[in-house]
């Protein structure tokens, strides 16, 4: 079976800060996963996504997730916060049919 | 290109009254999908539409949810009688192979 555990479900760094969204994942099949973001008022929006390939893996944005096998983890980092990062995460996992399994979501607040 | 759309964007509604959700996928997504967000929890999936057959509908929560895709294009998702708990938002989303879904921007509705 497939789920995902966001830890924290608000996150508040400065501007310029570094962020570091939580992502760990359960999975009975090798895993591709997902970082989706939510702005304000928007629909979901692919940020990256892991697919067996390389286990860093670049989005966009500036938004960057490593995979790491042996802690079933898949972070969302980016190294400096811009005002408009502020939004929704989501980390997701799929099934071998095409189901998504989400987590429960971060909201990202940027300070000034 | 144009994205997945949904409509209506927000509806607010009775309990005991009828709602008909729709999506219009990406042209030529064979891949259409239902999501439901409940009171900030996670995403969960309704279910799959492969053309005009449902692949998977085991998110279904009950018989009052009646989704469509007639002729294998748009999709309605029908809830009647509505209740209090199918306040939400109603995501869609479409694809074209078995990995990335894109999602249109969400239904929000209300039922009071």
């Amino acid at each position: 079976a497939q789920s995902v555990t966001q830890l924290g479900s608000h996150v508040s760094v400065s501007e310029g800060a570094l962020v570091l969204l939580r992502c760990n994942y359960s999975s009975s099949v090798p895993p591709y996963l997902f970082w989706y973001v939510q702005y304000p008022n928007q629909g979901l929006q692919l940020l990256l996504k892991y697919t067996s390939a390389a286990t860093l893996v670049k989005g966009i944005n500036g938004f960057e997730a490593e995979f790491k096998k042996s802690e079933t983890s898949f972070h969302l980092t980016k190294p400096s916060a811009h005002m408009s990062d502020a939004a929704e995460y989501f980390c997701a996992v799929i099934s071998n049919f095409n189901k998504f399994y989400f987590g429960s979501g971060t909201k990202l607040n940027v300070k000034p | 290109e144009a994205g997945v759309t949904q409509f209506p964007s927000h509806s607010v509604i009775e309990k005991g009254q009828t709602v008909t959700l729709r999506c219009d996928p990406i042209s030529g997504h064979d891949n259409l999908y239902w999501y439901r967000r409940v009171m900030g929890k996670e995403i969960k999936f309704l279910l799959h539409f492969v053309k005009e057959s449902k692949q998977d509908e085991s998110g279904m929560p009950n018989n009052r949810f009646l989704a469509e895709r007639t002729g294998g294009t748009y999709s309605t998702l029908k809830v009647q009688p509505a209740e209090l708990e199918d306040s939400g938002v109603y995501f869609c989303a479409s694809s074209h192979g078995a990995e990335t879904q894109y999602f249109g921007p969400g239904t929000r509705l209300l039922v009071l």
